[in-house]
């Protein structure tokens, strides 16, 4: 059975710095991982999508890298802003969850100005 | 905007009644997933629908079902409501079943009193 984990579970930081949020996983027979951003009460929008053959994404400010030897995926957003402000949640597919997501808890962030 | 659209937005129903949401995907997706977000945790996979059959199962009970629509769009259908069934539940579409970015709509928050 896949299990996500995601640590910490919340983070502050002061506008301007680097984030790391890091992702670990259990089975790393996965088709892909997948790093989304979560607003309070809100739906969840995708910011990248990692398959299992690459090592990294990028987009923006945004890079994702992907060692499944490890089970571990880190999300880095570069030079951080308020807007930033929001709970971040990691999902694996893999073959172990039936073709389903598997989520972790997230990581609650808040860049502070 | 993911094209992904969940009605209603928001709900209050009582102890045993029962509920319906709905979920258009987005244009060009035919696979439908659906999720129960409980306050401060990750989403958990309830069931998806892949071209109007179920194609998986998470571990939720009978009184949760699902429907999918030639046009692709589907229901939650959840029965005999319990007080912990309130959650912001979630619906993802996406093109085929697997290594394919998920969308999310905006969810619908369900409160059991």
């Amino acid at each position: 059975k896949q299990e996500v984990t995601q640590i910490p579970a919340a983070l502050s930081v002061p506008e301007g710095e680097n984030l790391v949020l890091n992702c670990s996983f259990t089975d790393s027979a996965i088709y892909n991982l997948q790093w989304f951003r979560q607003d309070p009460g809100k739906g969840l929008t995708s910011l990248l999508l990692i398959q299992s053959s690459q090592r990294e994404q990028t987009s923006g400010r945004l890079n994702a890298s992907l060692d499944k030897s490890s089970g571990r995926s880190t999300l880095y957003i570069a030079a951080s802003q308020p807007g930033d402000s929001a709970t971040y949640l990691c999902a694996a597919e893999g073959r172990a969850a039936g073709n389903k997501l598997t989520f972790g808890g997230g990581t609650r962030v808040l860049v502070k100005p | 905007e993911t094209g992904v659209t969940q009605s209603p937005t928001h709900l209050i129903k009582t102890r045993g009644q029962q509920v319906t949401l709905r979920c258009s995907s987005q244009s060009g997706h035919n696979t439908v997933s659906w999720y129960q977000q409980a306050l401060g945790q990750g989403p958990q996979f309830i069931f998806q629908y892949y071209r109007e059959e179920e194609n998986g199962r998470g571990n939720f009970p009978p009184r949760f079902s699902g429907l999918q629509f030639p046009n692709y769009s589907s229901e939650l259908n959840v029965n005999a409501l319990e007080l912990d069934d309130s959650a912001l539940y979630l619906c993802a579409s996406s093109s085929g079943l697997m290594t394919t970015e998920a969308f999310f709509g905006q969810g619908t928050r369900l409160t059991v009193v």
